[in-house]
């Protein structure tokens, strides 16, 4: 069975802190993707990035970054000088790479204050 | 647009009423999935079509819950006698799936049903 576990179920930080949101995950497949999705308050997910299992080198976005490391099965995401907007619900995601279907974790909200 | 739309945005229904939910995929994905988010909680999984086939509906919670995409483009999901507990949000996903290997999924803005 799949399965995503996001710790963290709420966190704050100030403007221009750094944050990190820590996923870990199972799977018994070798073949697999791994997603971030952000869900603001108007509610549509957001699609951020998308990791297969066999690249685990870091991936940088402008202020984003991910850290996949298959050893500890997890796929964490930073944001570096957080801003009010990034705040909103961040999902982790998981799916094989026939199965299709996502395997969500709970989320973590994310509250930057000014 | 370019996106994934549904219709309605909200919908409230008295217990026991039938219900139907549209989601228009972006145009050109073969896959298109439906997915349940209660409050709080992340989505979890429906169901999910290839074109007109429905290939996986182990998510559905009941015989209450039906989905069809007779065309291979828009999707209805219909909930049959609602409960207080089929209230939540129902999303849409659709993907373009080269060869039916994952590809990222993109959502539309959901239903929020509520049953009273």
């Amino acid at each position: 069975a799949q399965k995503v576990t996001q710790a963290q179920t709420e966190i704050s930080v100030v403007e221009k802190e750094d944050v990190t949101l820590d996923c870990v995950y199972e799977t018994r497949d070798t073949t697999y993707y791994l997603f971030w999705y952000k869900q603001p308050p108007s509610g549509e997910l957001v699609f951020l990035i998308r990791r297969n299992s066999f690249d685990e080198q870091n991936e940088i976005s402008g202020r984003y970054s991910w850290n996949f490391q298959k050893s500890t099965s997890s796929f964490n995401f930073t944001i570096t000088a957080s801003q009010v907007v990034d705040s909103a619900v961040y999902f982790c995601a998981l799916s094989t790479i026939y199965g299709n279907k996502l395997v969500f974790g709970a989320g973590t909200i994310l509250r930057v204050k000014s | 647009g370019a996106g994934v739309s549904q219709s309605p945005r909200y919908k409230v229904a008295k217990r026991g009423q039938d219900v139907a939910l549209r989601c228009d995929p972006i145009s050109g994905h073969v896959s298109l999935f439906w997915y349940q988010q209660a409050l709080g909680q992340g989505p979890e999984f429906l169901t999910y079509f290839q074109n007109e086939a429905q290939l996986d509906k182990s998510g559905l919670p009941s015989d209450r819950f039906f989905a069809e995409r007779p065309e291979g483009s828009v999707s209805t999901l219909k909930i049959q006698r609602t409960q207080q507990e089929d209230s939540a949000v129902y999303l849409c996903a659709s993907s373009f799936d080269i060869a039916g290997v994952t590809d990222t999924q993109y959502f539309g803005p959901g239903t929020r049903l509520t049953v009273l």
